[in-house]
């Protein structure tokens, strides 16, 4: 079974200050793990991806992610928020040459000015 | 590339009725997925197809639910017999061939489906 784990429904923070949105995941084998946006009445989007290689990866928007095996964690961050990051972040993970992708529940994030 | 599209954006059926969604994938994408979100939820995958290939189906997914992708390239979900449950947004994604490519996942808008 693999799961994914966003602990909180709900970050704040304010314009220009960093942002750390968090994800933890349980998964058999290697994984790969993956961070999308949704805005509001519109589809999701994908930020940014793990699947081998450096442990820091960096995706659209100025988002960046690091993988932490021994903590089995994948936290999405950006060194400088903007008012436009303000949306719903979503973490997911699947097994290696697997289709299923398993999602947390997500982590609205609001970034004020 | 026009991106994933969805028909149609919004269905209100009545319980009992039968509905199918299309999903038109980007164009050579050759994997095509299909999720269920719900409010205040993460999408739930439902099923996978590699060509016409159905290779994974969720445990999740009652015999009312079927998806085909006759010939690799759009694919239809049907629910028979709908009950309020499955009211839901359904999500159709596809991904590219590739080593790398194809783990990343194109979605499109949804269709969101109302059961009175």
């Amino acid at each position: 079974a693999q799961s994914v784990a966003q602990p909180e429904d709900q970050v704040n923070v304010a314009e220009g200050n960093p942002l750390t949105v968090k994800c933890t995941y349980s998964v058999s084998g290697n994984p790969y793990l993956f961070w999308y946006v949704q805005y509001p009445n519109r589809g999701l989007q994908f930020l940014l991806k793990y699947i081998t290689g450096d442990n820091l990866v960096k995706g659209s928007y100025g988002f960046e992610a690091e993988f932490n095996k021994s903590q089995t964690s994948f936290h999405l961050k950006k060194p400088s928020a903007l008012v436009s990051d303000s949306a719903l972040y979503f973490c997911a993970v699947k097994r290696t040459n697997a289709g299923k992708s398993t999602f947390g529940d997500g982590t609205t994030l609001t970034v004020k000015p | 590339d026009t991106g994933v599209s969805q028909n149609p954006r919004h269905k209100i059926t009545k319980r009992g009725q039968n509905v199918t969604f299309r999903c038109d994938p980007i164009s050579e994408h050759n994997r095509l997925y299909w999720y269920r979100q719900t409010l205040g939820q993460g999408p739930e995958f439902l099923t996978y197809f590699q060509n016409e290939a159905q290779l994974e189906k969720s445990r999740l997914l009652s015999d009312r639910f079927s998806a085909e992708r006759p010939k690799g390239s759009f694919s239809t979900l049907e629910i028979q017999r709908t009950e309020q449950g499955d009211s839901a947004m359904y999500l159709c994604a596809s991904s590219p061939t590739g080593v790398e490519q194809q783990e990343t996942q194109y979605f499109g808008p949804g269709t969101r489906l109302l059961v009175l």
